[in-house]
């Protein structure tokens, strides 16, 4: 059964940083590319973050220079480093797994998501 | 990286078929076969019904289904029964090899 479970979240304010982790399971990691998603409380759906199953990362105008993705094949876990936060990433942060392999899944569906980790950006 | 265009909000009785519009442009919808449909239930993590365009994972029910003309994509809910009320996103690649989101649309089953 796949699985996927952020953690990481919490209370930080503006200008600090925090690291969300995405534990993943029941499938194999190395093969799929995968996604960071974030929702804002009453907004919708934003995405945030690519890595592919090389490892090239793409991110959302929003986040770019703040954020970094990366994976560690090895724990079959993807990361995002948060930095400079700020008060409008405050969102319930969700990463996903595609529907295909390869380069094809960064572009594709995912059809797997975690539940959400909660990060919000208050002073 | 503008947000595809959804309407806010769609309306049907149970039974009936109703469609959720996403418009984008050259760049994205329509320039790719890489749109994908995806249902979220309060507080729930969303759920894929559609992508690339047409085609349903395993598991999506056969009344979901997904079609794209130019730079506008179209998701068709047939039969419409009450667990169908919830919000609705698309989502494209682009040519900048990102991806993006439409606005969301909330369903209501009168």
């Amino acid at each position: 059964e796949v699985q996927l479970l952020e953690s990481g979240g919490g209370l930080v304010q503006p200008g600090g940083s925090l690291r969300l982790s995405c534990a993943a399971s029941g499938f194999t990691f190395t093969n799929y590319a995968m996604i960071w998603v974030r929702q804002a409380p009453g907004q919708g759906l934003e995405w945030v973050s690519s890595v592919t199953s090389g490892g090239n990362t793409n991110y959302g105008d929003s986040v770019k220079g703040r954020f970094t993705i990366s994976r560690d094949n090895s724990k079959n876990t993807l990361y995002l480093q948060m930095d400079n936060l700020r008060v409008d990433d405050t969102a319930v942060y969700h990463c996903a797994k595609p529907v295909t392999t390869g380069t094809r899944g960064q572009k594709s569906g995912f059809d797997y998501w975690g539940l959400g980790i909660l990060v919000t950006v208050s002073s | 990286q503008s947000a595809l265009t959804q309407p806010a909000s769609v309306s049907g009785s149970p039974g009936q078929s109703i469609t959720i519009s996403c418009t984008g442009t050259s760049s994205d919808v329509g320039g790719y076969n890489f749109v994908s449909w995806y249902q979220v239930h309060p507080d729930k993590a969303p759920q894929l019904m559609i992508y690339e365009v047409t085609n349903r994972p395993s598991g999506a029910s056969n009344r979901f289904s997904g079609s794209k003309s130019g730079n506008t994509a179209s998701l068709t809910i047939s039969g419409l029964q009450a667990e169908d009320e919830a919000d609705y996103y698309c989502s494209s690649y682009t040519s900048s090899s990102t991806l993006v989101f439409g606005g969301g649309t909330k369903v209501t089953v009168l």
